[in-house]
């Protein structure tokens, strides 16, 4: 079975600034990766996904995200962060694209004026 | 496009009555649909899968007695929590998978509350 891991429950940080929120999994076999993004009293929205191909995808708002299969990562950055940005963020991975998702337990991101 | 719609949003009921959620794929078709939970400030939590023309498969741990999952169209599922307890206040959240990218797409989700 696959899982995920996201280490950072809340990340504090100043608007401009920029920010990483790690995301780590674990399967025997290829996943699919994807960032999921909840504003307060909404539900998910697809930031960005990783199928194959180029390793660094990137969504419309300048967030991006590098696969990285050596280290089994995900991490989701952004190099200016802005108020609007506050929410919270979802890894998740799935076996194949037919399947359930499996999410980390999110990460808030908090930004700061 | 790739927009999925859930009804109700919100939904407030007796301890002991039923409640019907319905999650509509609007401008796609999807074979597939996802039903998951959301507890507060917790992550979201597989309850079953639907499958347009079979019976759905639920995770281990769901009540499939309870959670009835009805997918009677590419474009519709639906969710009754039957005999609702306080206990299945939650907030529910649908997802369809498109059939034609492979790439979920979420409702906005409905809020149970069961008096």
């Amino acid at each position: 079975a696959q899982s995920v891991t996201q280490l950072d429950s809340q990340v504090p940080v100043f608007e401009e600034a920029p920010v990483e929120l790690r995301c780590n999994y674990s399967s025997s076999v290829s996943v699919y990766l994807f960032w999921y993004v909840q504003y307060p009293n909404q539900g998910l929205q697809l930031l960005l996904k990783y199928l194959s191909g180029s390793t660094l995808v990137e969504s419309i708002n300048g967030f991006e995200a590098e696969f990285n299969k050596s280290q089994t990562s995900f991490h989701l950055r952004k190099p200016s962060v802005h108020i609007s940005d506050t929410a919270e963020y979802f890894c998740a991975v799935s076996l194949t694209g037919r399947r359930a998702l499996t999410f980390g337990s999110g990460t808030r991101l908090q930004v700061q004026p | 496009g790739a927009v999925v719609s859930q009804h109700p949003s919100r939904v407030i009921c007796k301890s002991g009555t039923s409640v019907k959620i319905e999650c509509r794929s609007l401008d796609f078709q999807a074979t597939t649909m996802f039903w998951y939970r959301q507890f507060p400030k917790k992550s979201l939590m597989l309850m079953a899968t639907s499958n347009e023309g079979s019976k759905a498969t639920y995770e281990q741990g769901v009540e499939k007695d309870k959670f009835l999952i009805n997918h009677a169209s590419l474009t519709l599922s639906t969710l009754t929590v039957t005999s609702a307890h306080p206990e299945d206040s939650s907030f529910y959240i649908c997802s369809a998978l498109a059939d034609s990218t492979d790439t979920q797409y979420f409702g906005p989700g409905t809020r149970l509350t069961v008096l």
